[in-house]
């Protein structure tokens, strides 16, 4: 099984400011297989980014996704308002699926 | 658009199965595979297993012997079971659309394990 950490477990930044986070896996991830969700209070997660790089339908261009390997990254170049939420990174590439533990981006 | 409701009761007791069910509407539920996952409290995700609409099935090792997932495509459900649960099953309960990467999500539905 692959485990994945996410880092840091929790971000404070503010509005317009540039966002970084990491996911890092036990293992190698087969074929760049890595997904992030965007999960807020009380809501389901949401799909952000797969295939490690590629947008979901809808999601804004601030939101981009990079790595290979076992080293994931999601960046948010400029943070609004409402992307302040905990953001779940997920590997595919083997079962059984994993996810990492989540970091919390706060104001 | 496709959207996922779950639904089924929100307190098992110890020792017994646990038993939801995913609607799916806006769309077919034929030619996708469709997933449960659930959320402890104040902890990750985890995938608890899948279903393709023709039959096959993959489920997490580490609940598999106790889980079976079904679907019924005449009323566009599919169907989590989880046998002999325990409070390590409290959790909200998630349905989705996809084997391994997972769009769209039910809004999900909390199922706590109490006597």
């Amino acid at each position: 099984e692959i485990v994945l950490t996410q880092s840091p477990g929790t971000l404070s930044l503010s509005p317009g400011e540039r966002a970084t986070l990491s996911c890092r896996a036990s293992q190698s991830v087969s074929s760049r297989y890595l997904a992030w969700y965007q999960q807020k209070p009380g809501l389901a997660p949401s799909l952000l980014i797969f295939a490690a790089s590629s947008r979901a339908t809808g999601i804004p261009d601030r939101f981009s996704g990079s790595g290979s390997g076992t080293d994931f990254t999601l960046t948010i170049s400029r943070l609004e308002p409402e992307d302040f939420a905990v953001y779940h990174c997920q590997q595919y590439g083997s079962s059984p699926y994993t996810f990492g533990q989540g970091t919390k981006l706060e104001i | 658009q496709v959207q996922l409701q779950e639904s089924g009761p929100g307190l098992v007791k110890p020792s017994e199965t646990l038993s939801l069910t995913c609607t799916v509407s806006g769309g077919s539920i034929s030619s996708y595979y469709w997933s449960w996952i659930r959320q402890p409290p104040g902890k990750g995700l985890e995938w608890i297993g899948y279903m393709y609409y023709s039959g096959s099935t993959d489920y997490n090792p580490s609940l598999k012997s106790r889980v079976t997932i079904s679907v019924d495509t005449s009323k566009k459900q599919f169907s989590l079971r989880l046998s002999s649960v325990t409070a390590a099953d409290t959790a909200v309960y998630y349905c989705a659309r996809g084997a391994a990467m997972y769009d769209p999500w039910g809004q999900g539905t909390l199922v706590t394990v109490s006597s």
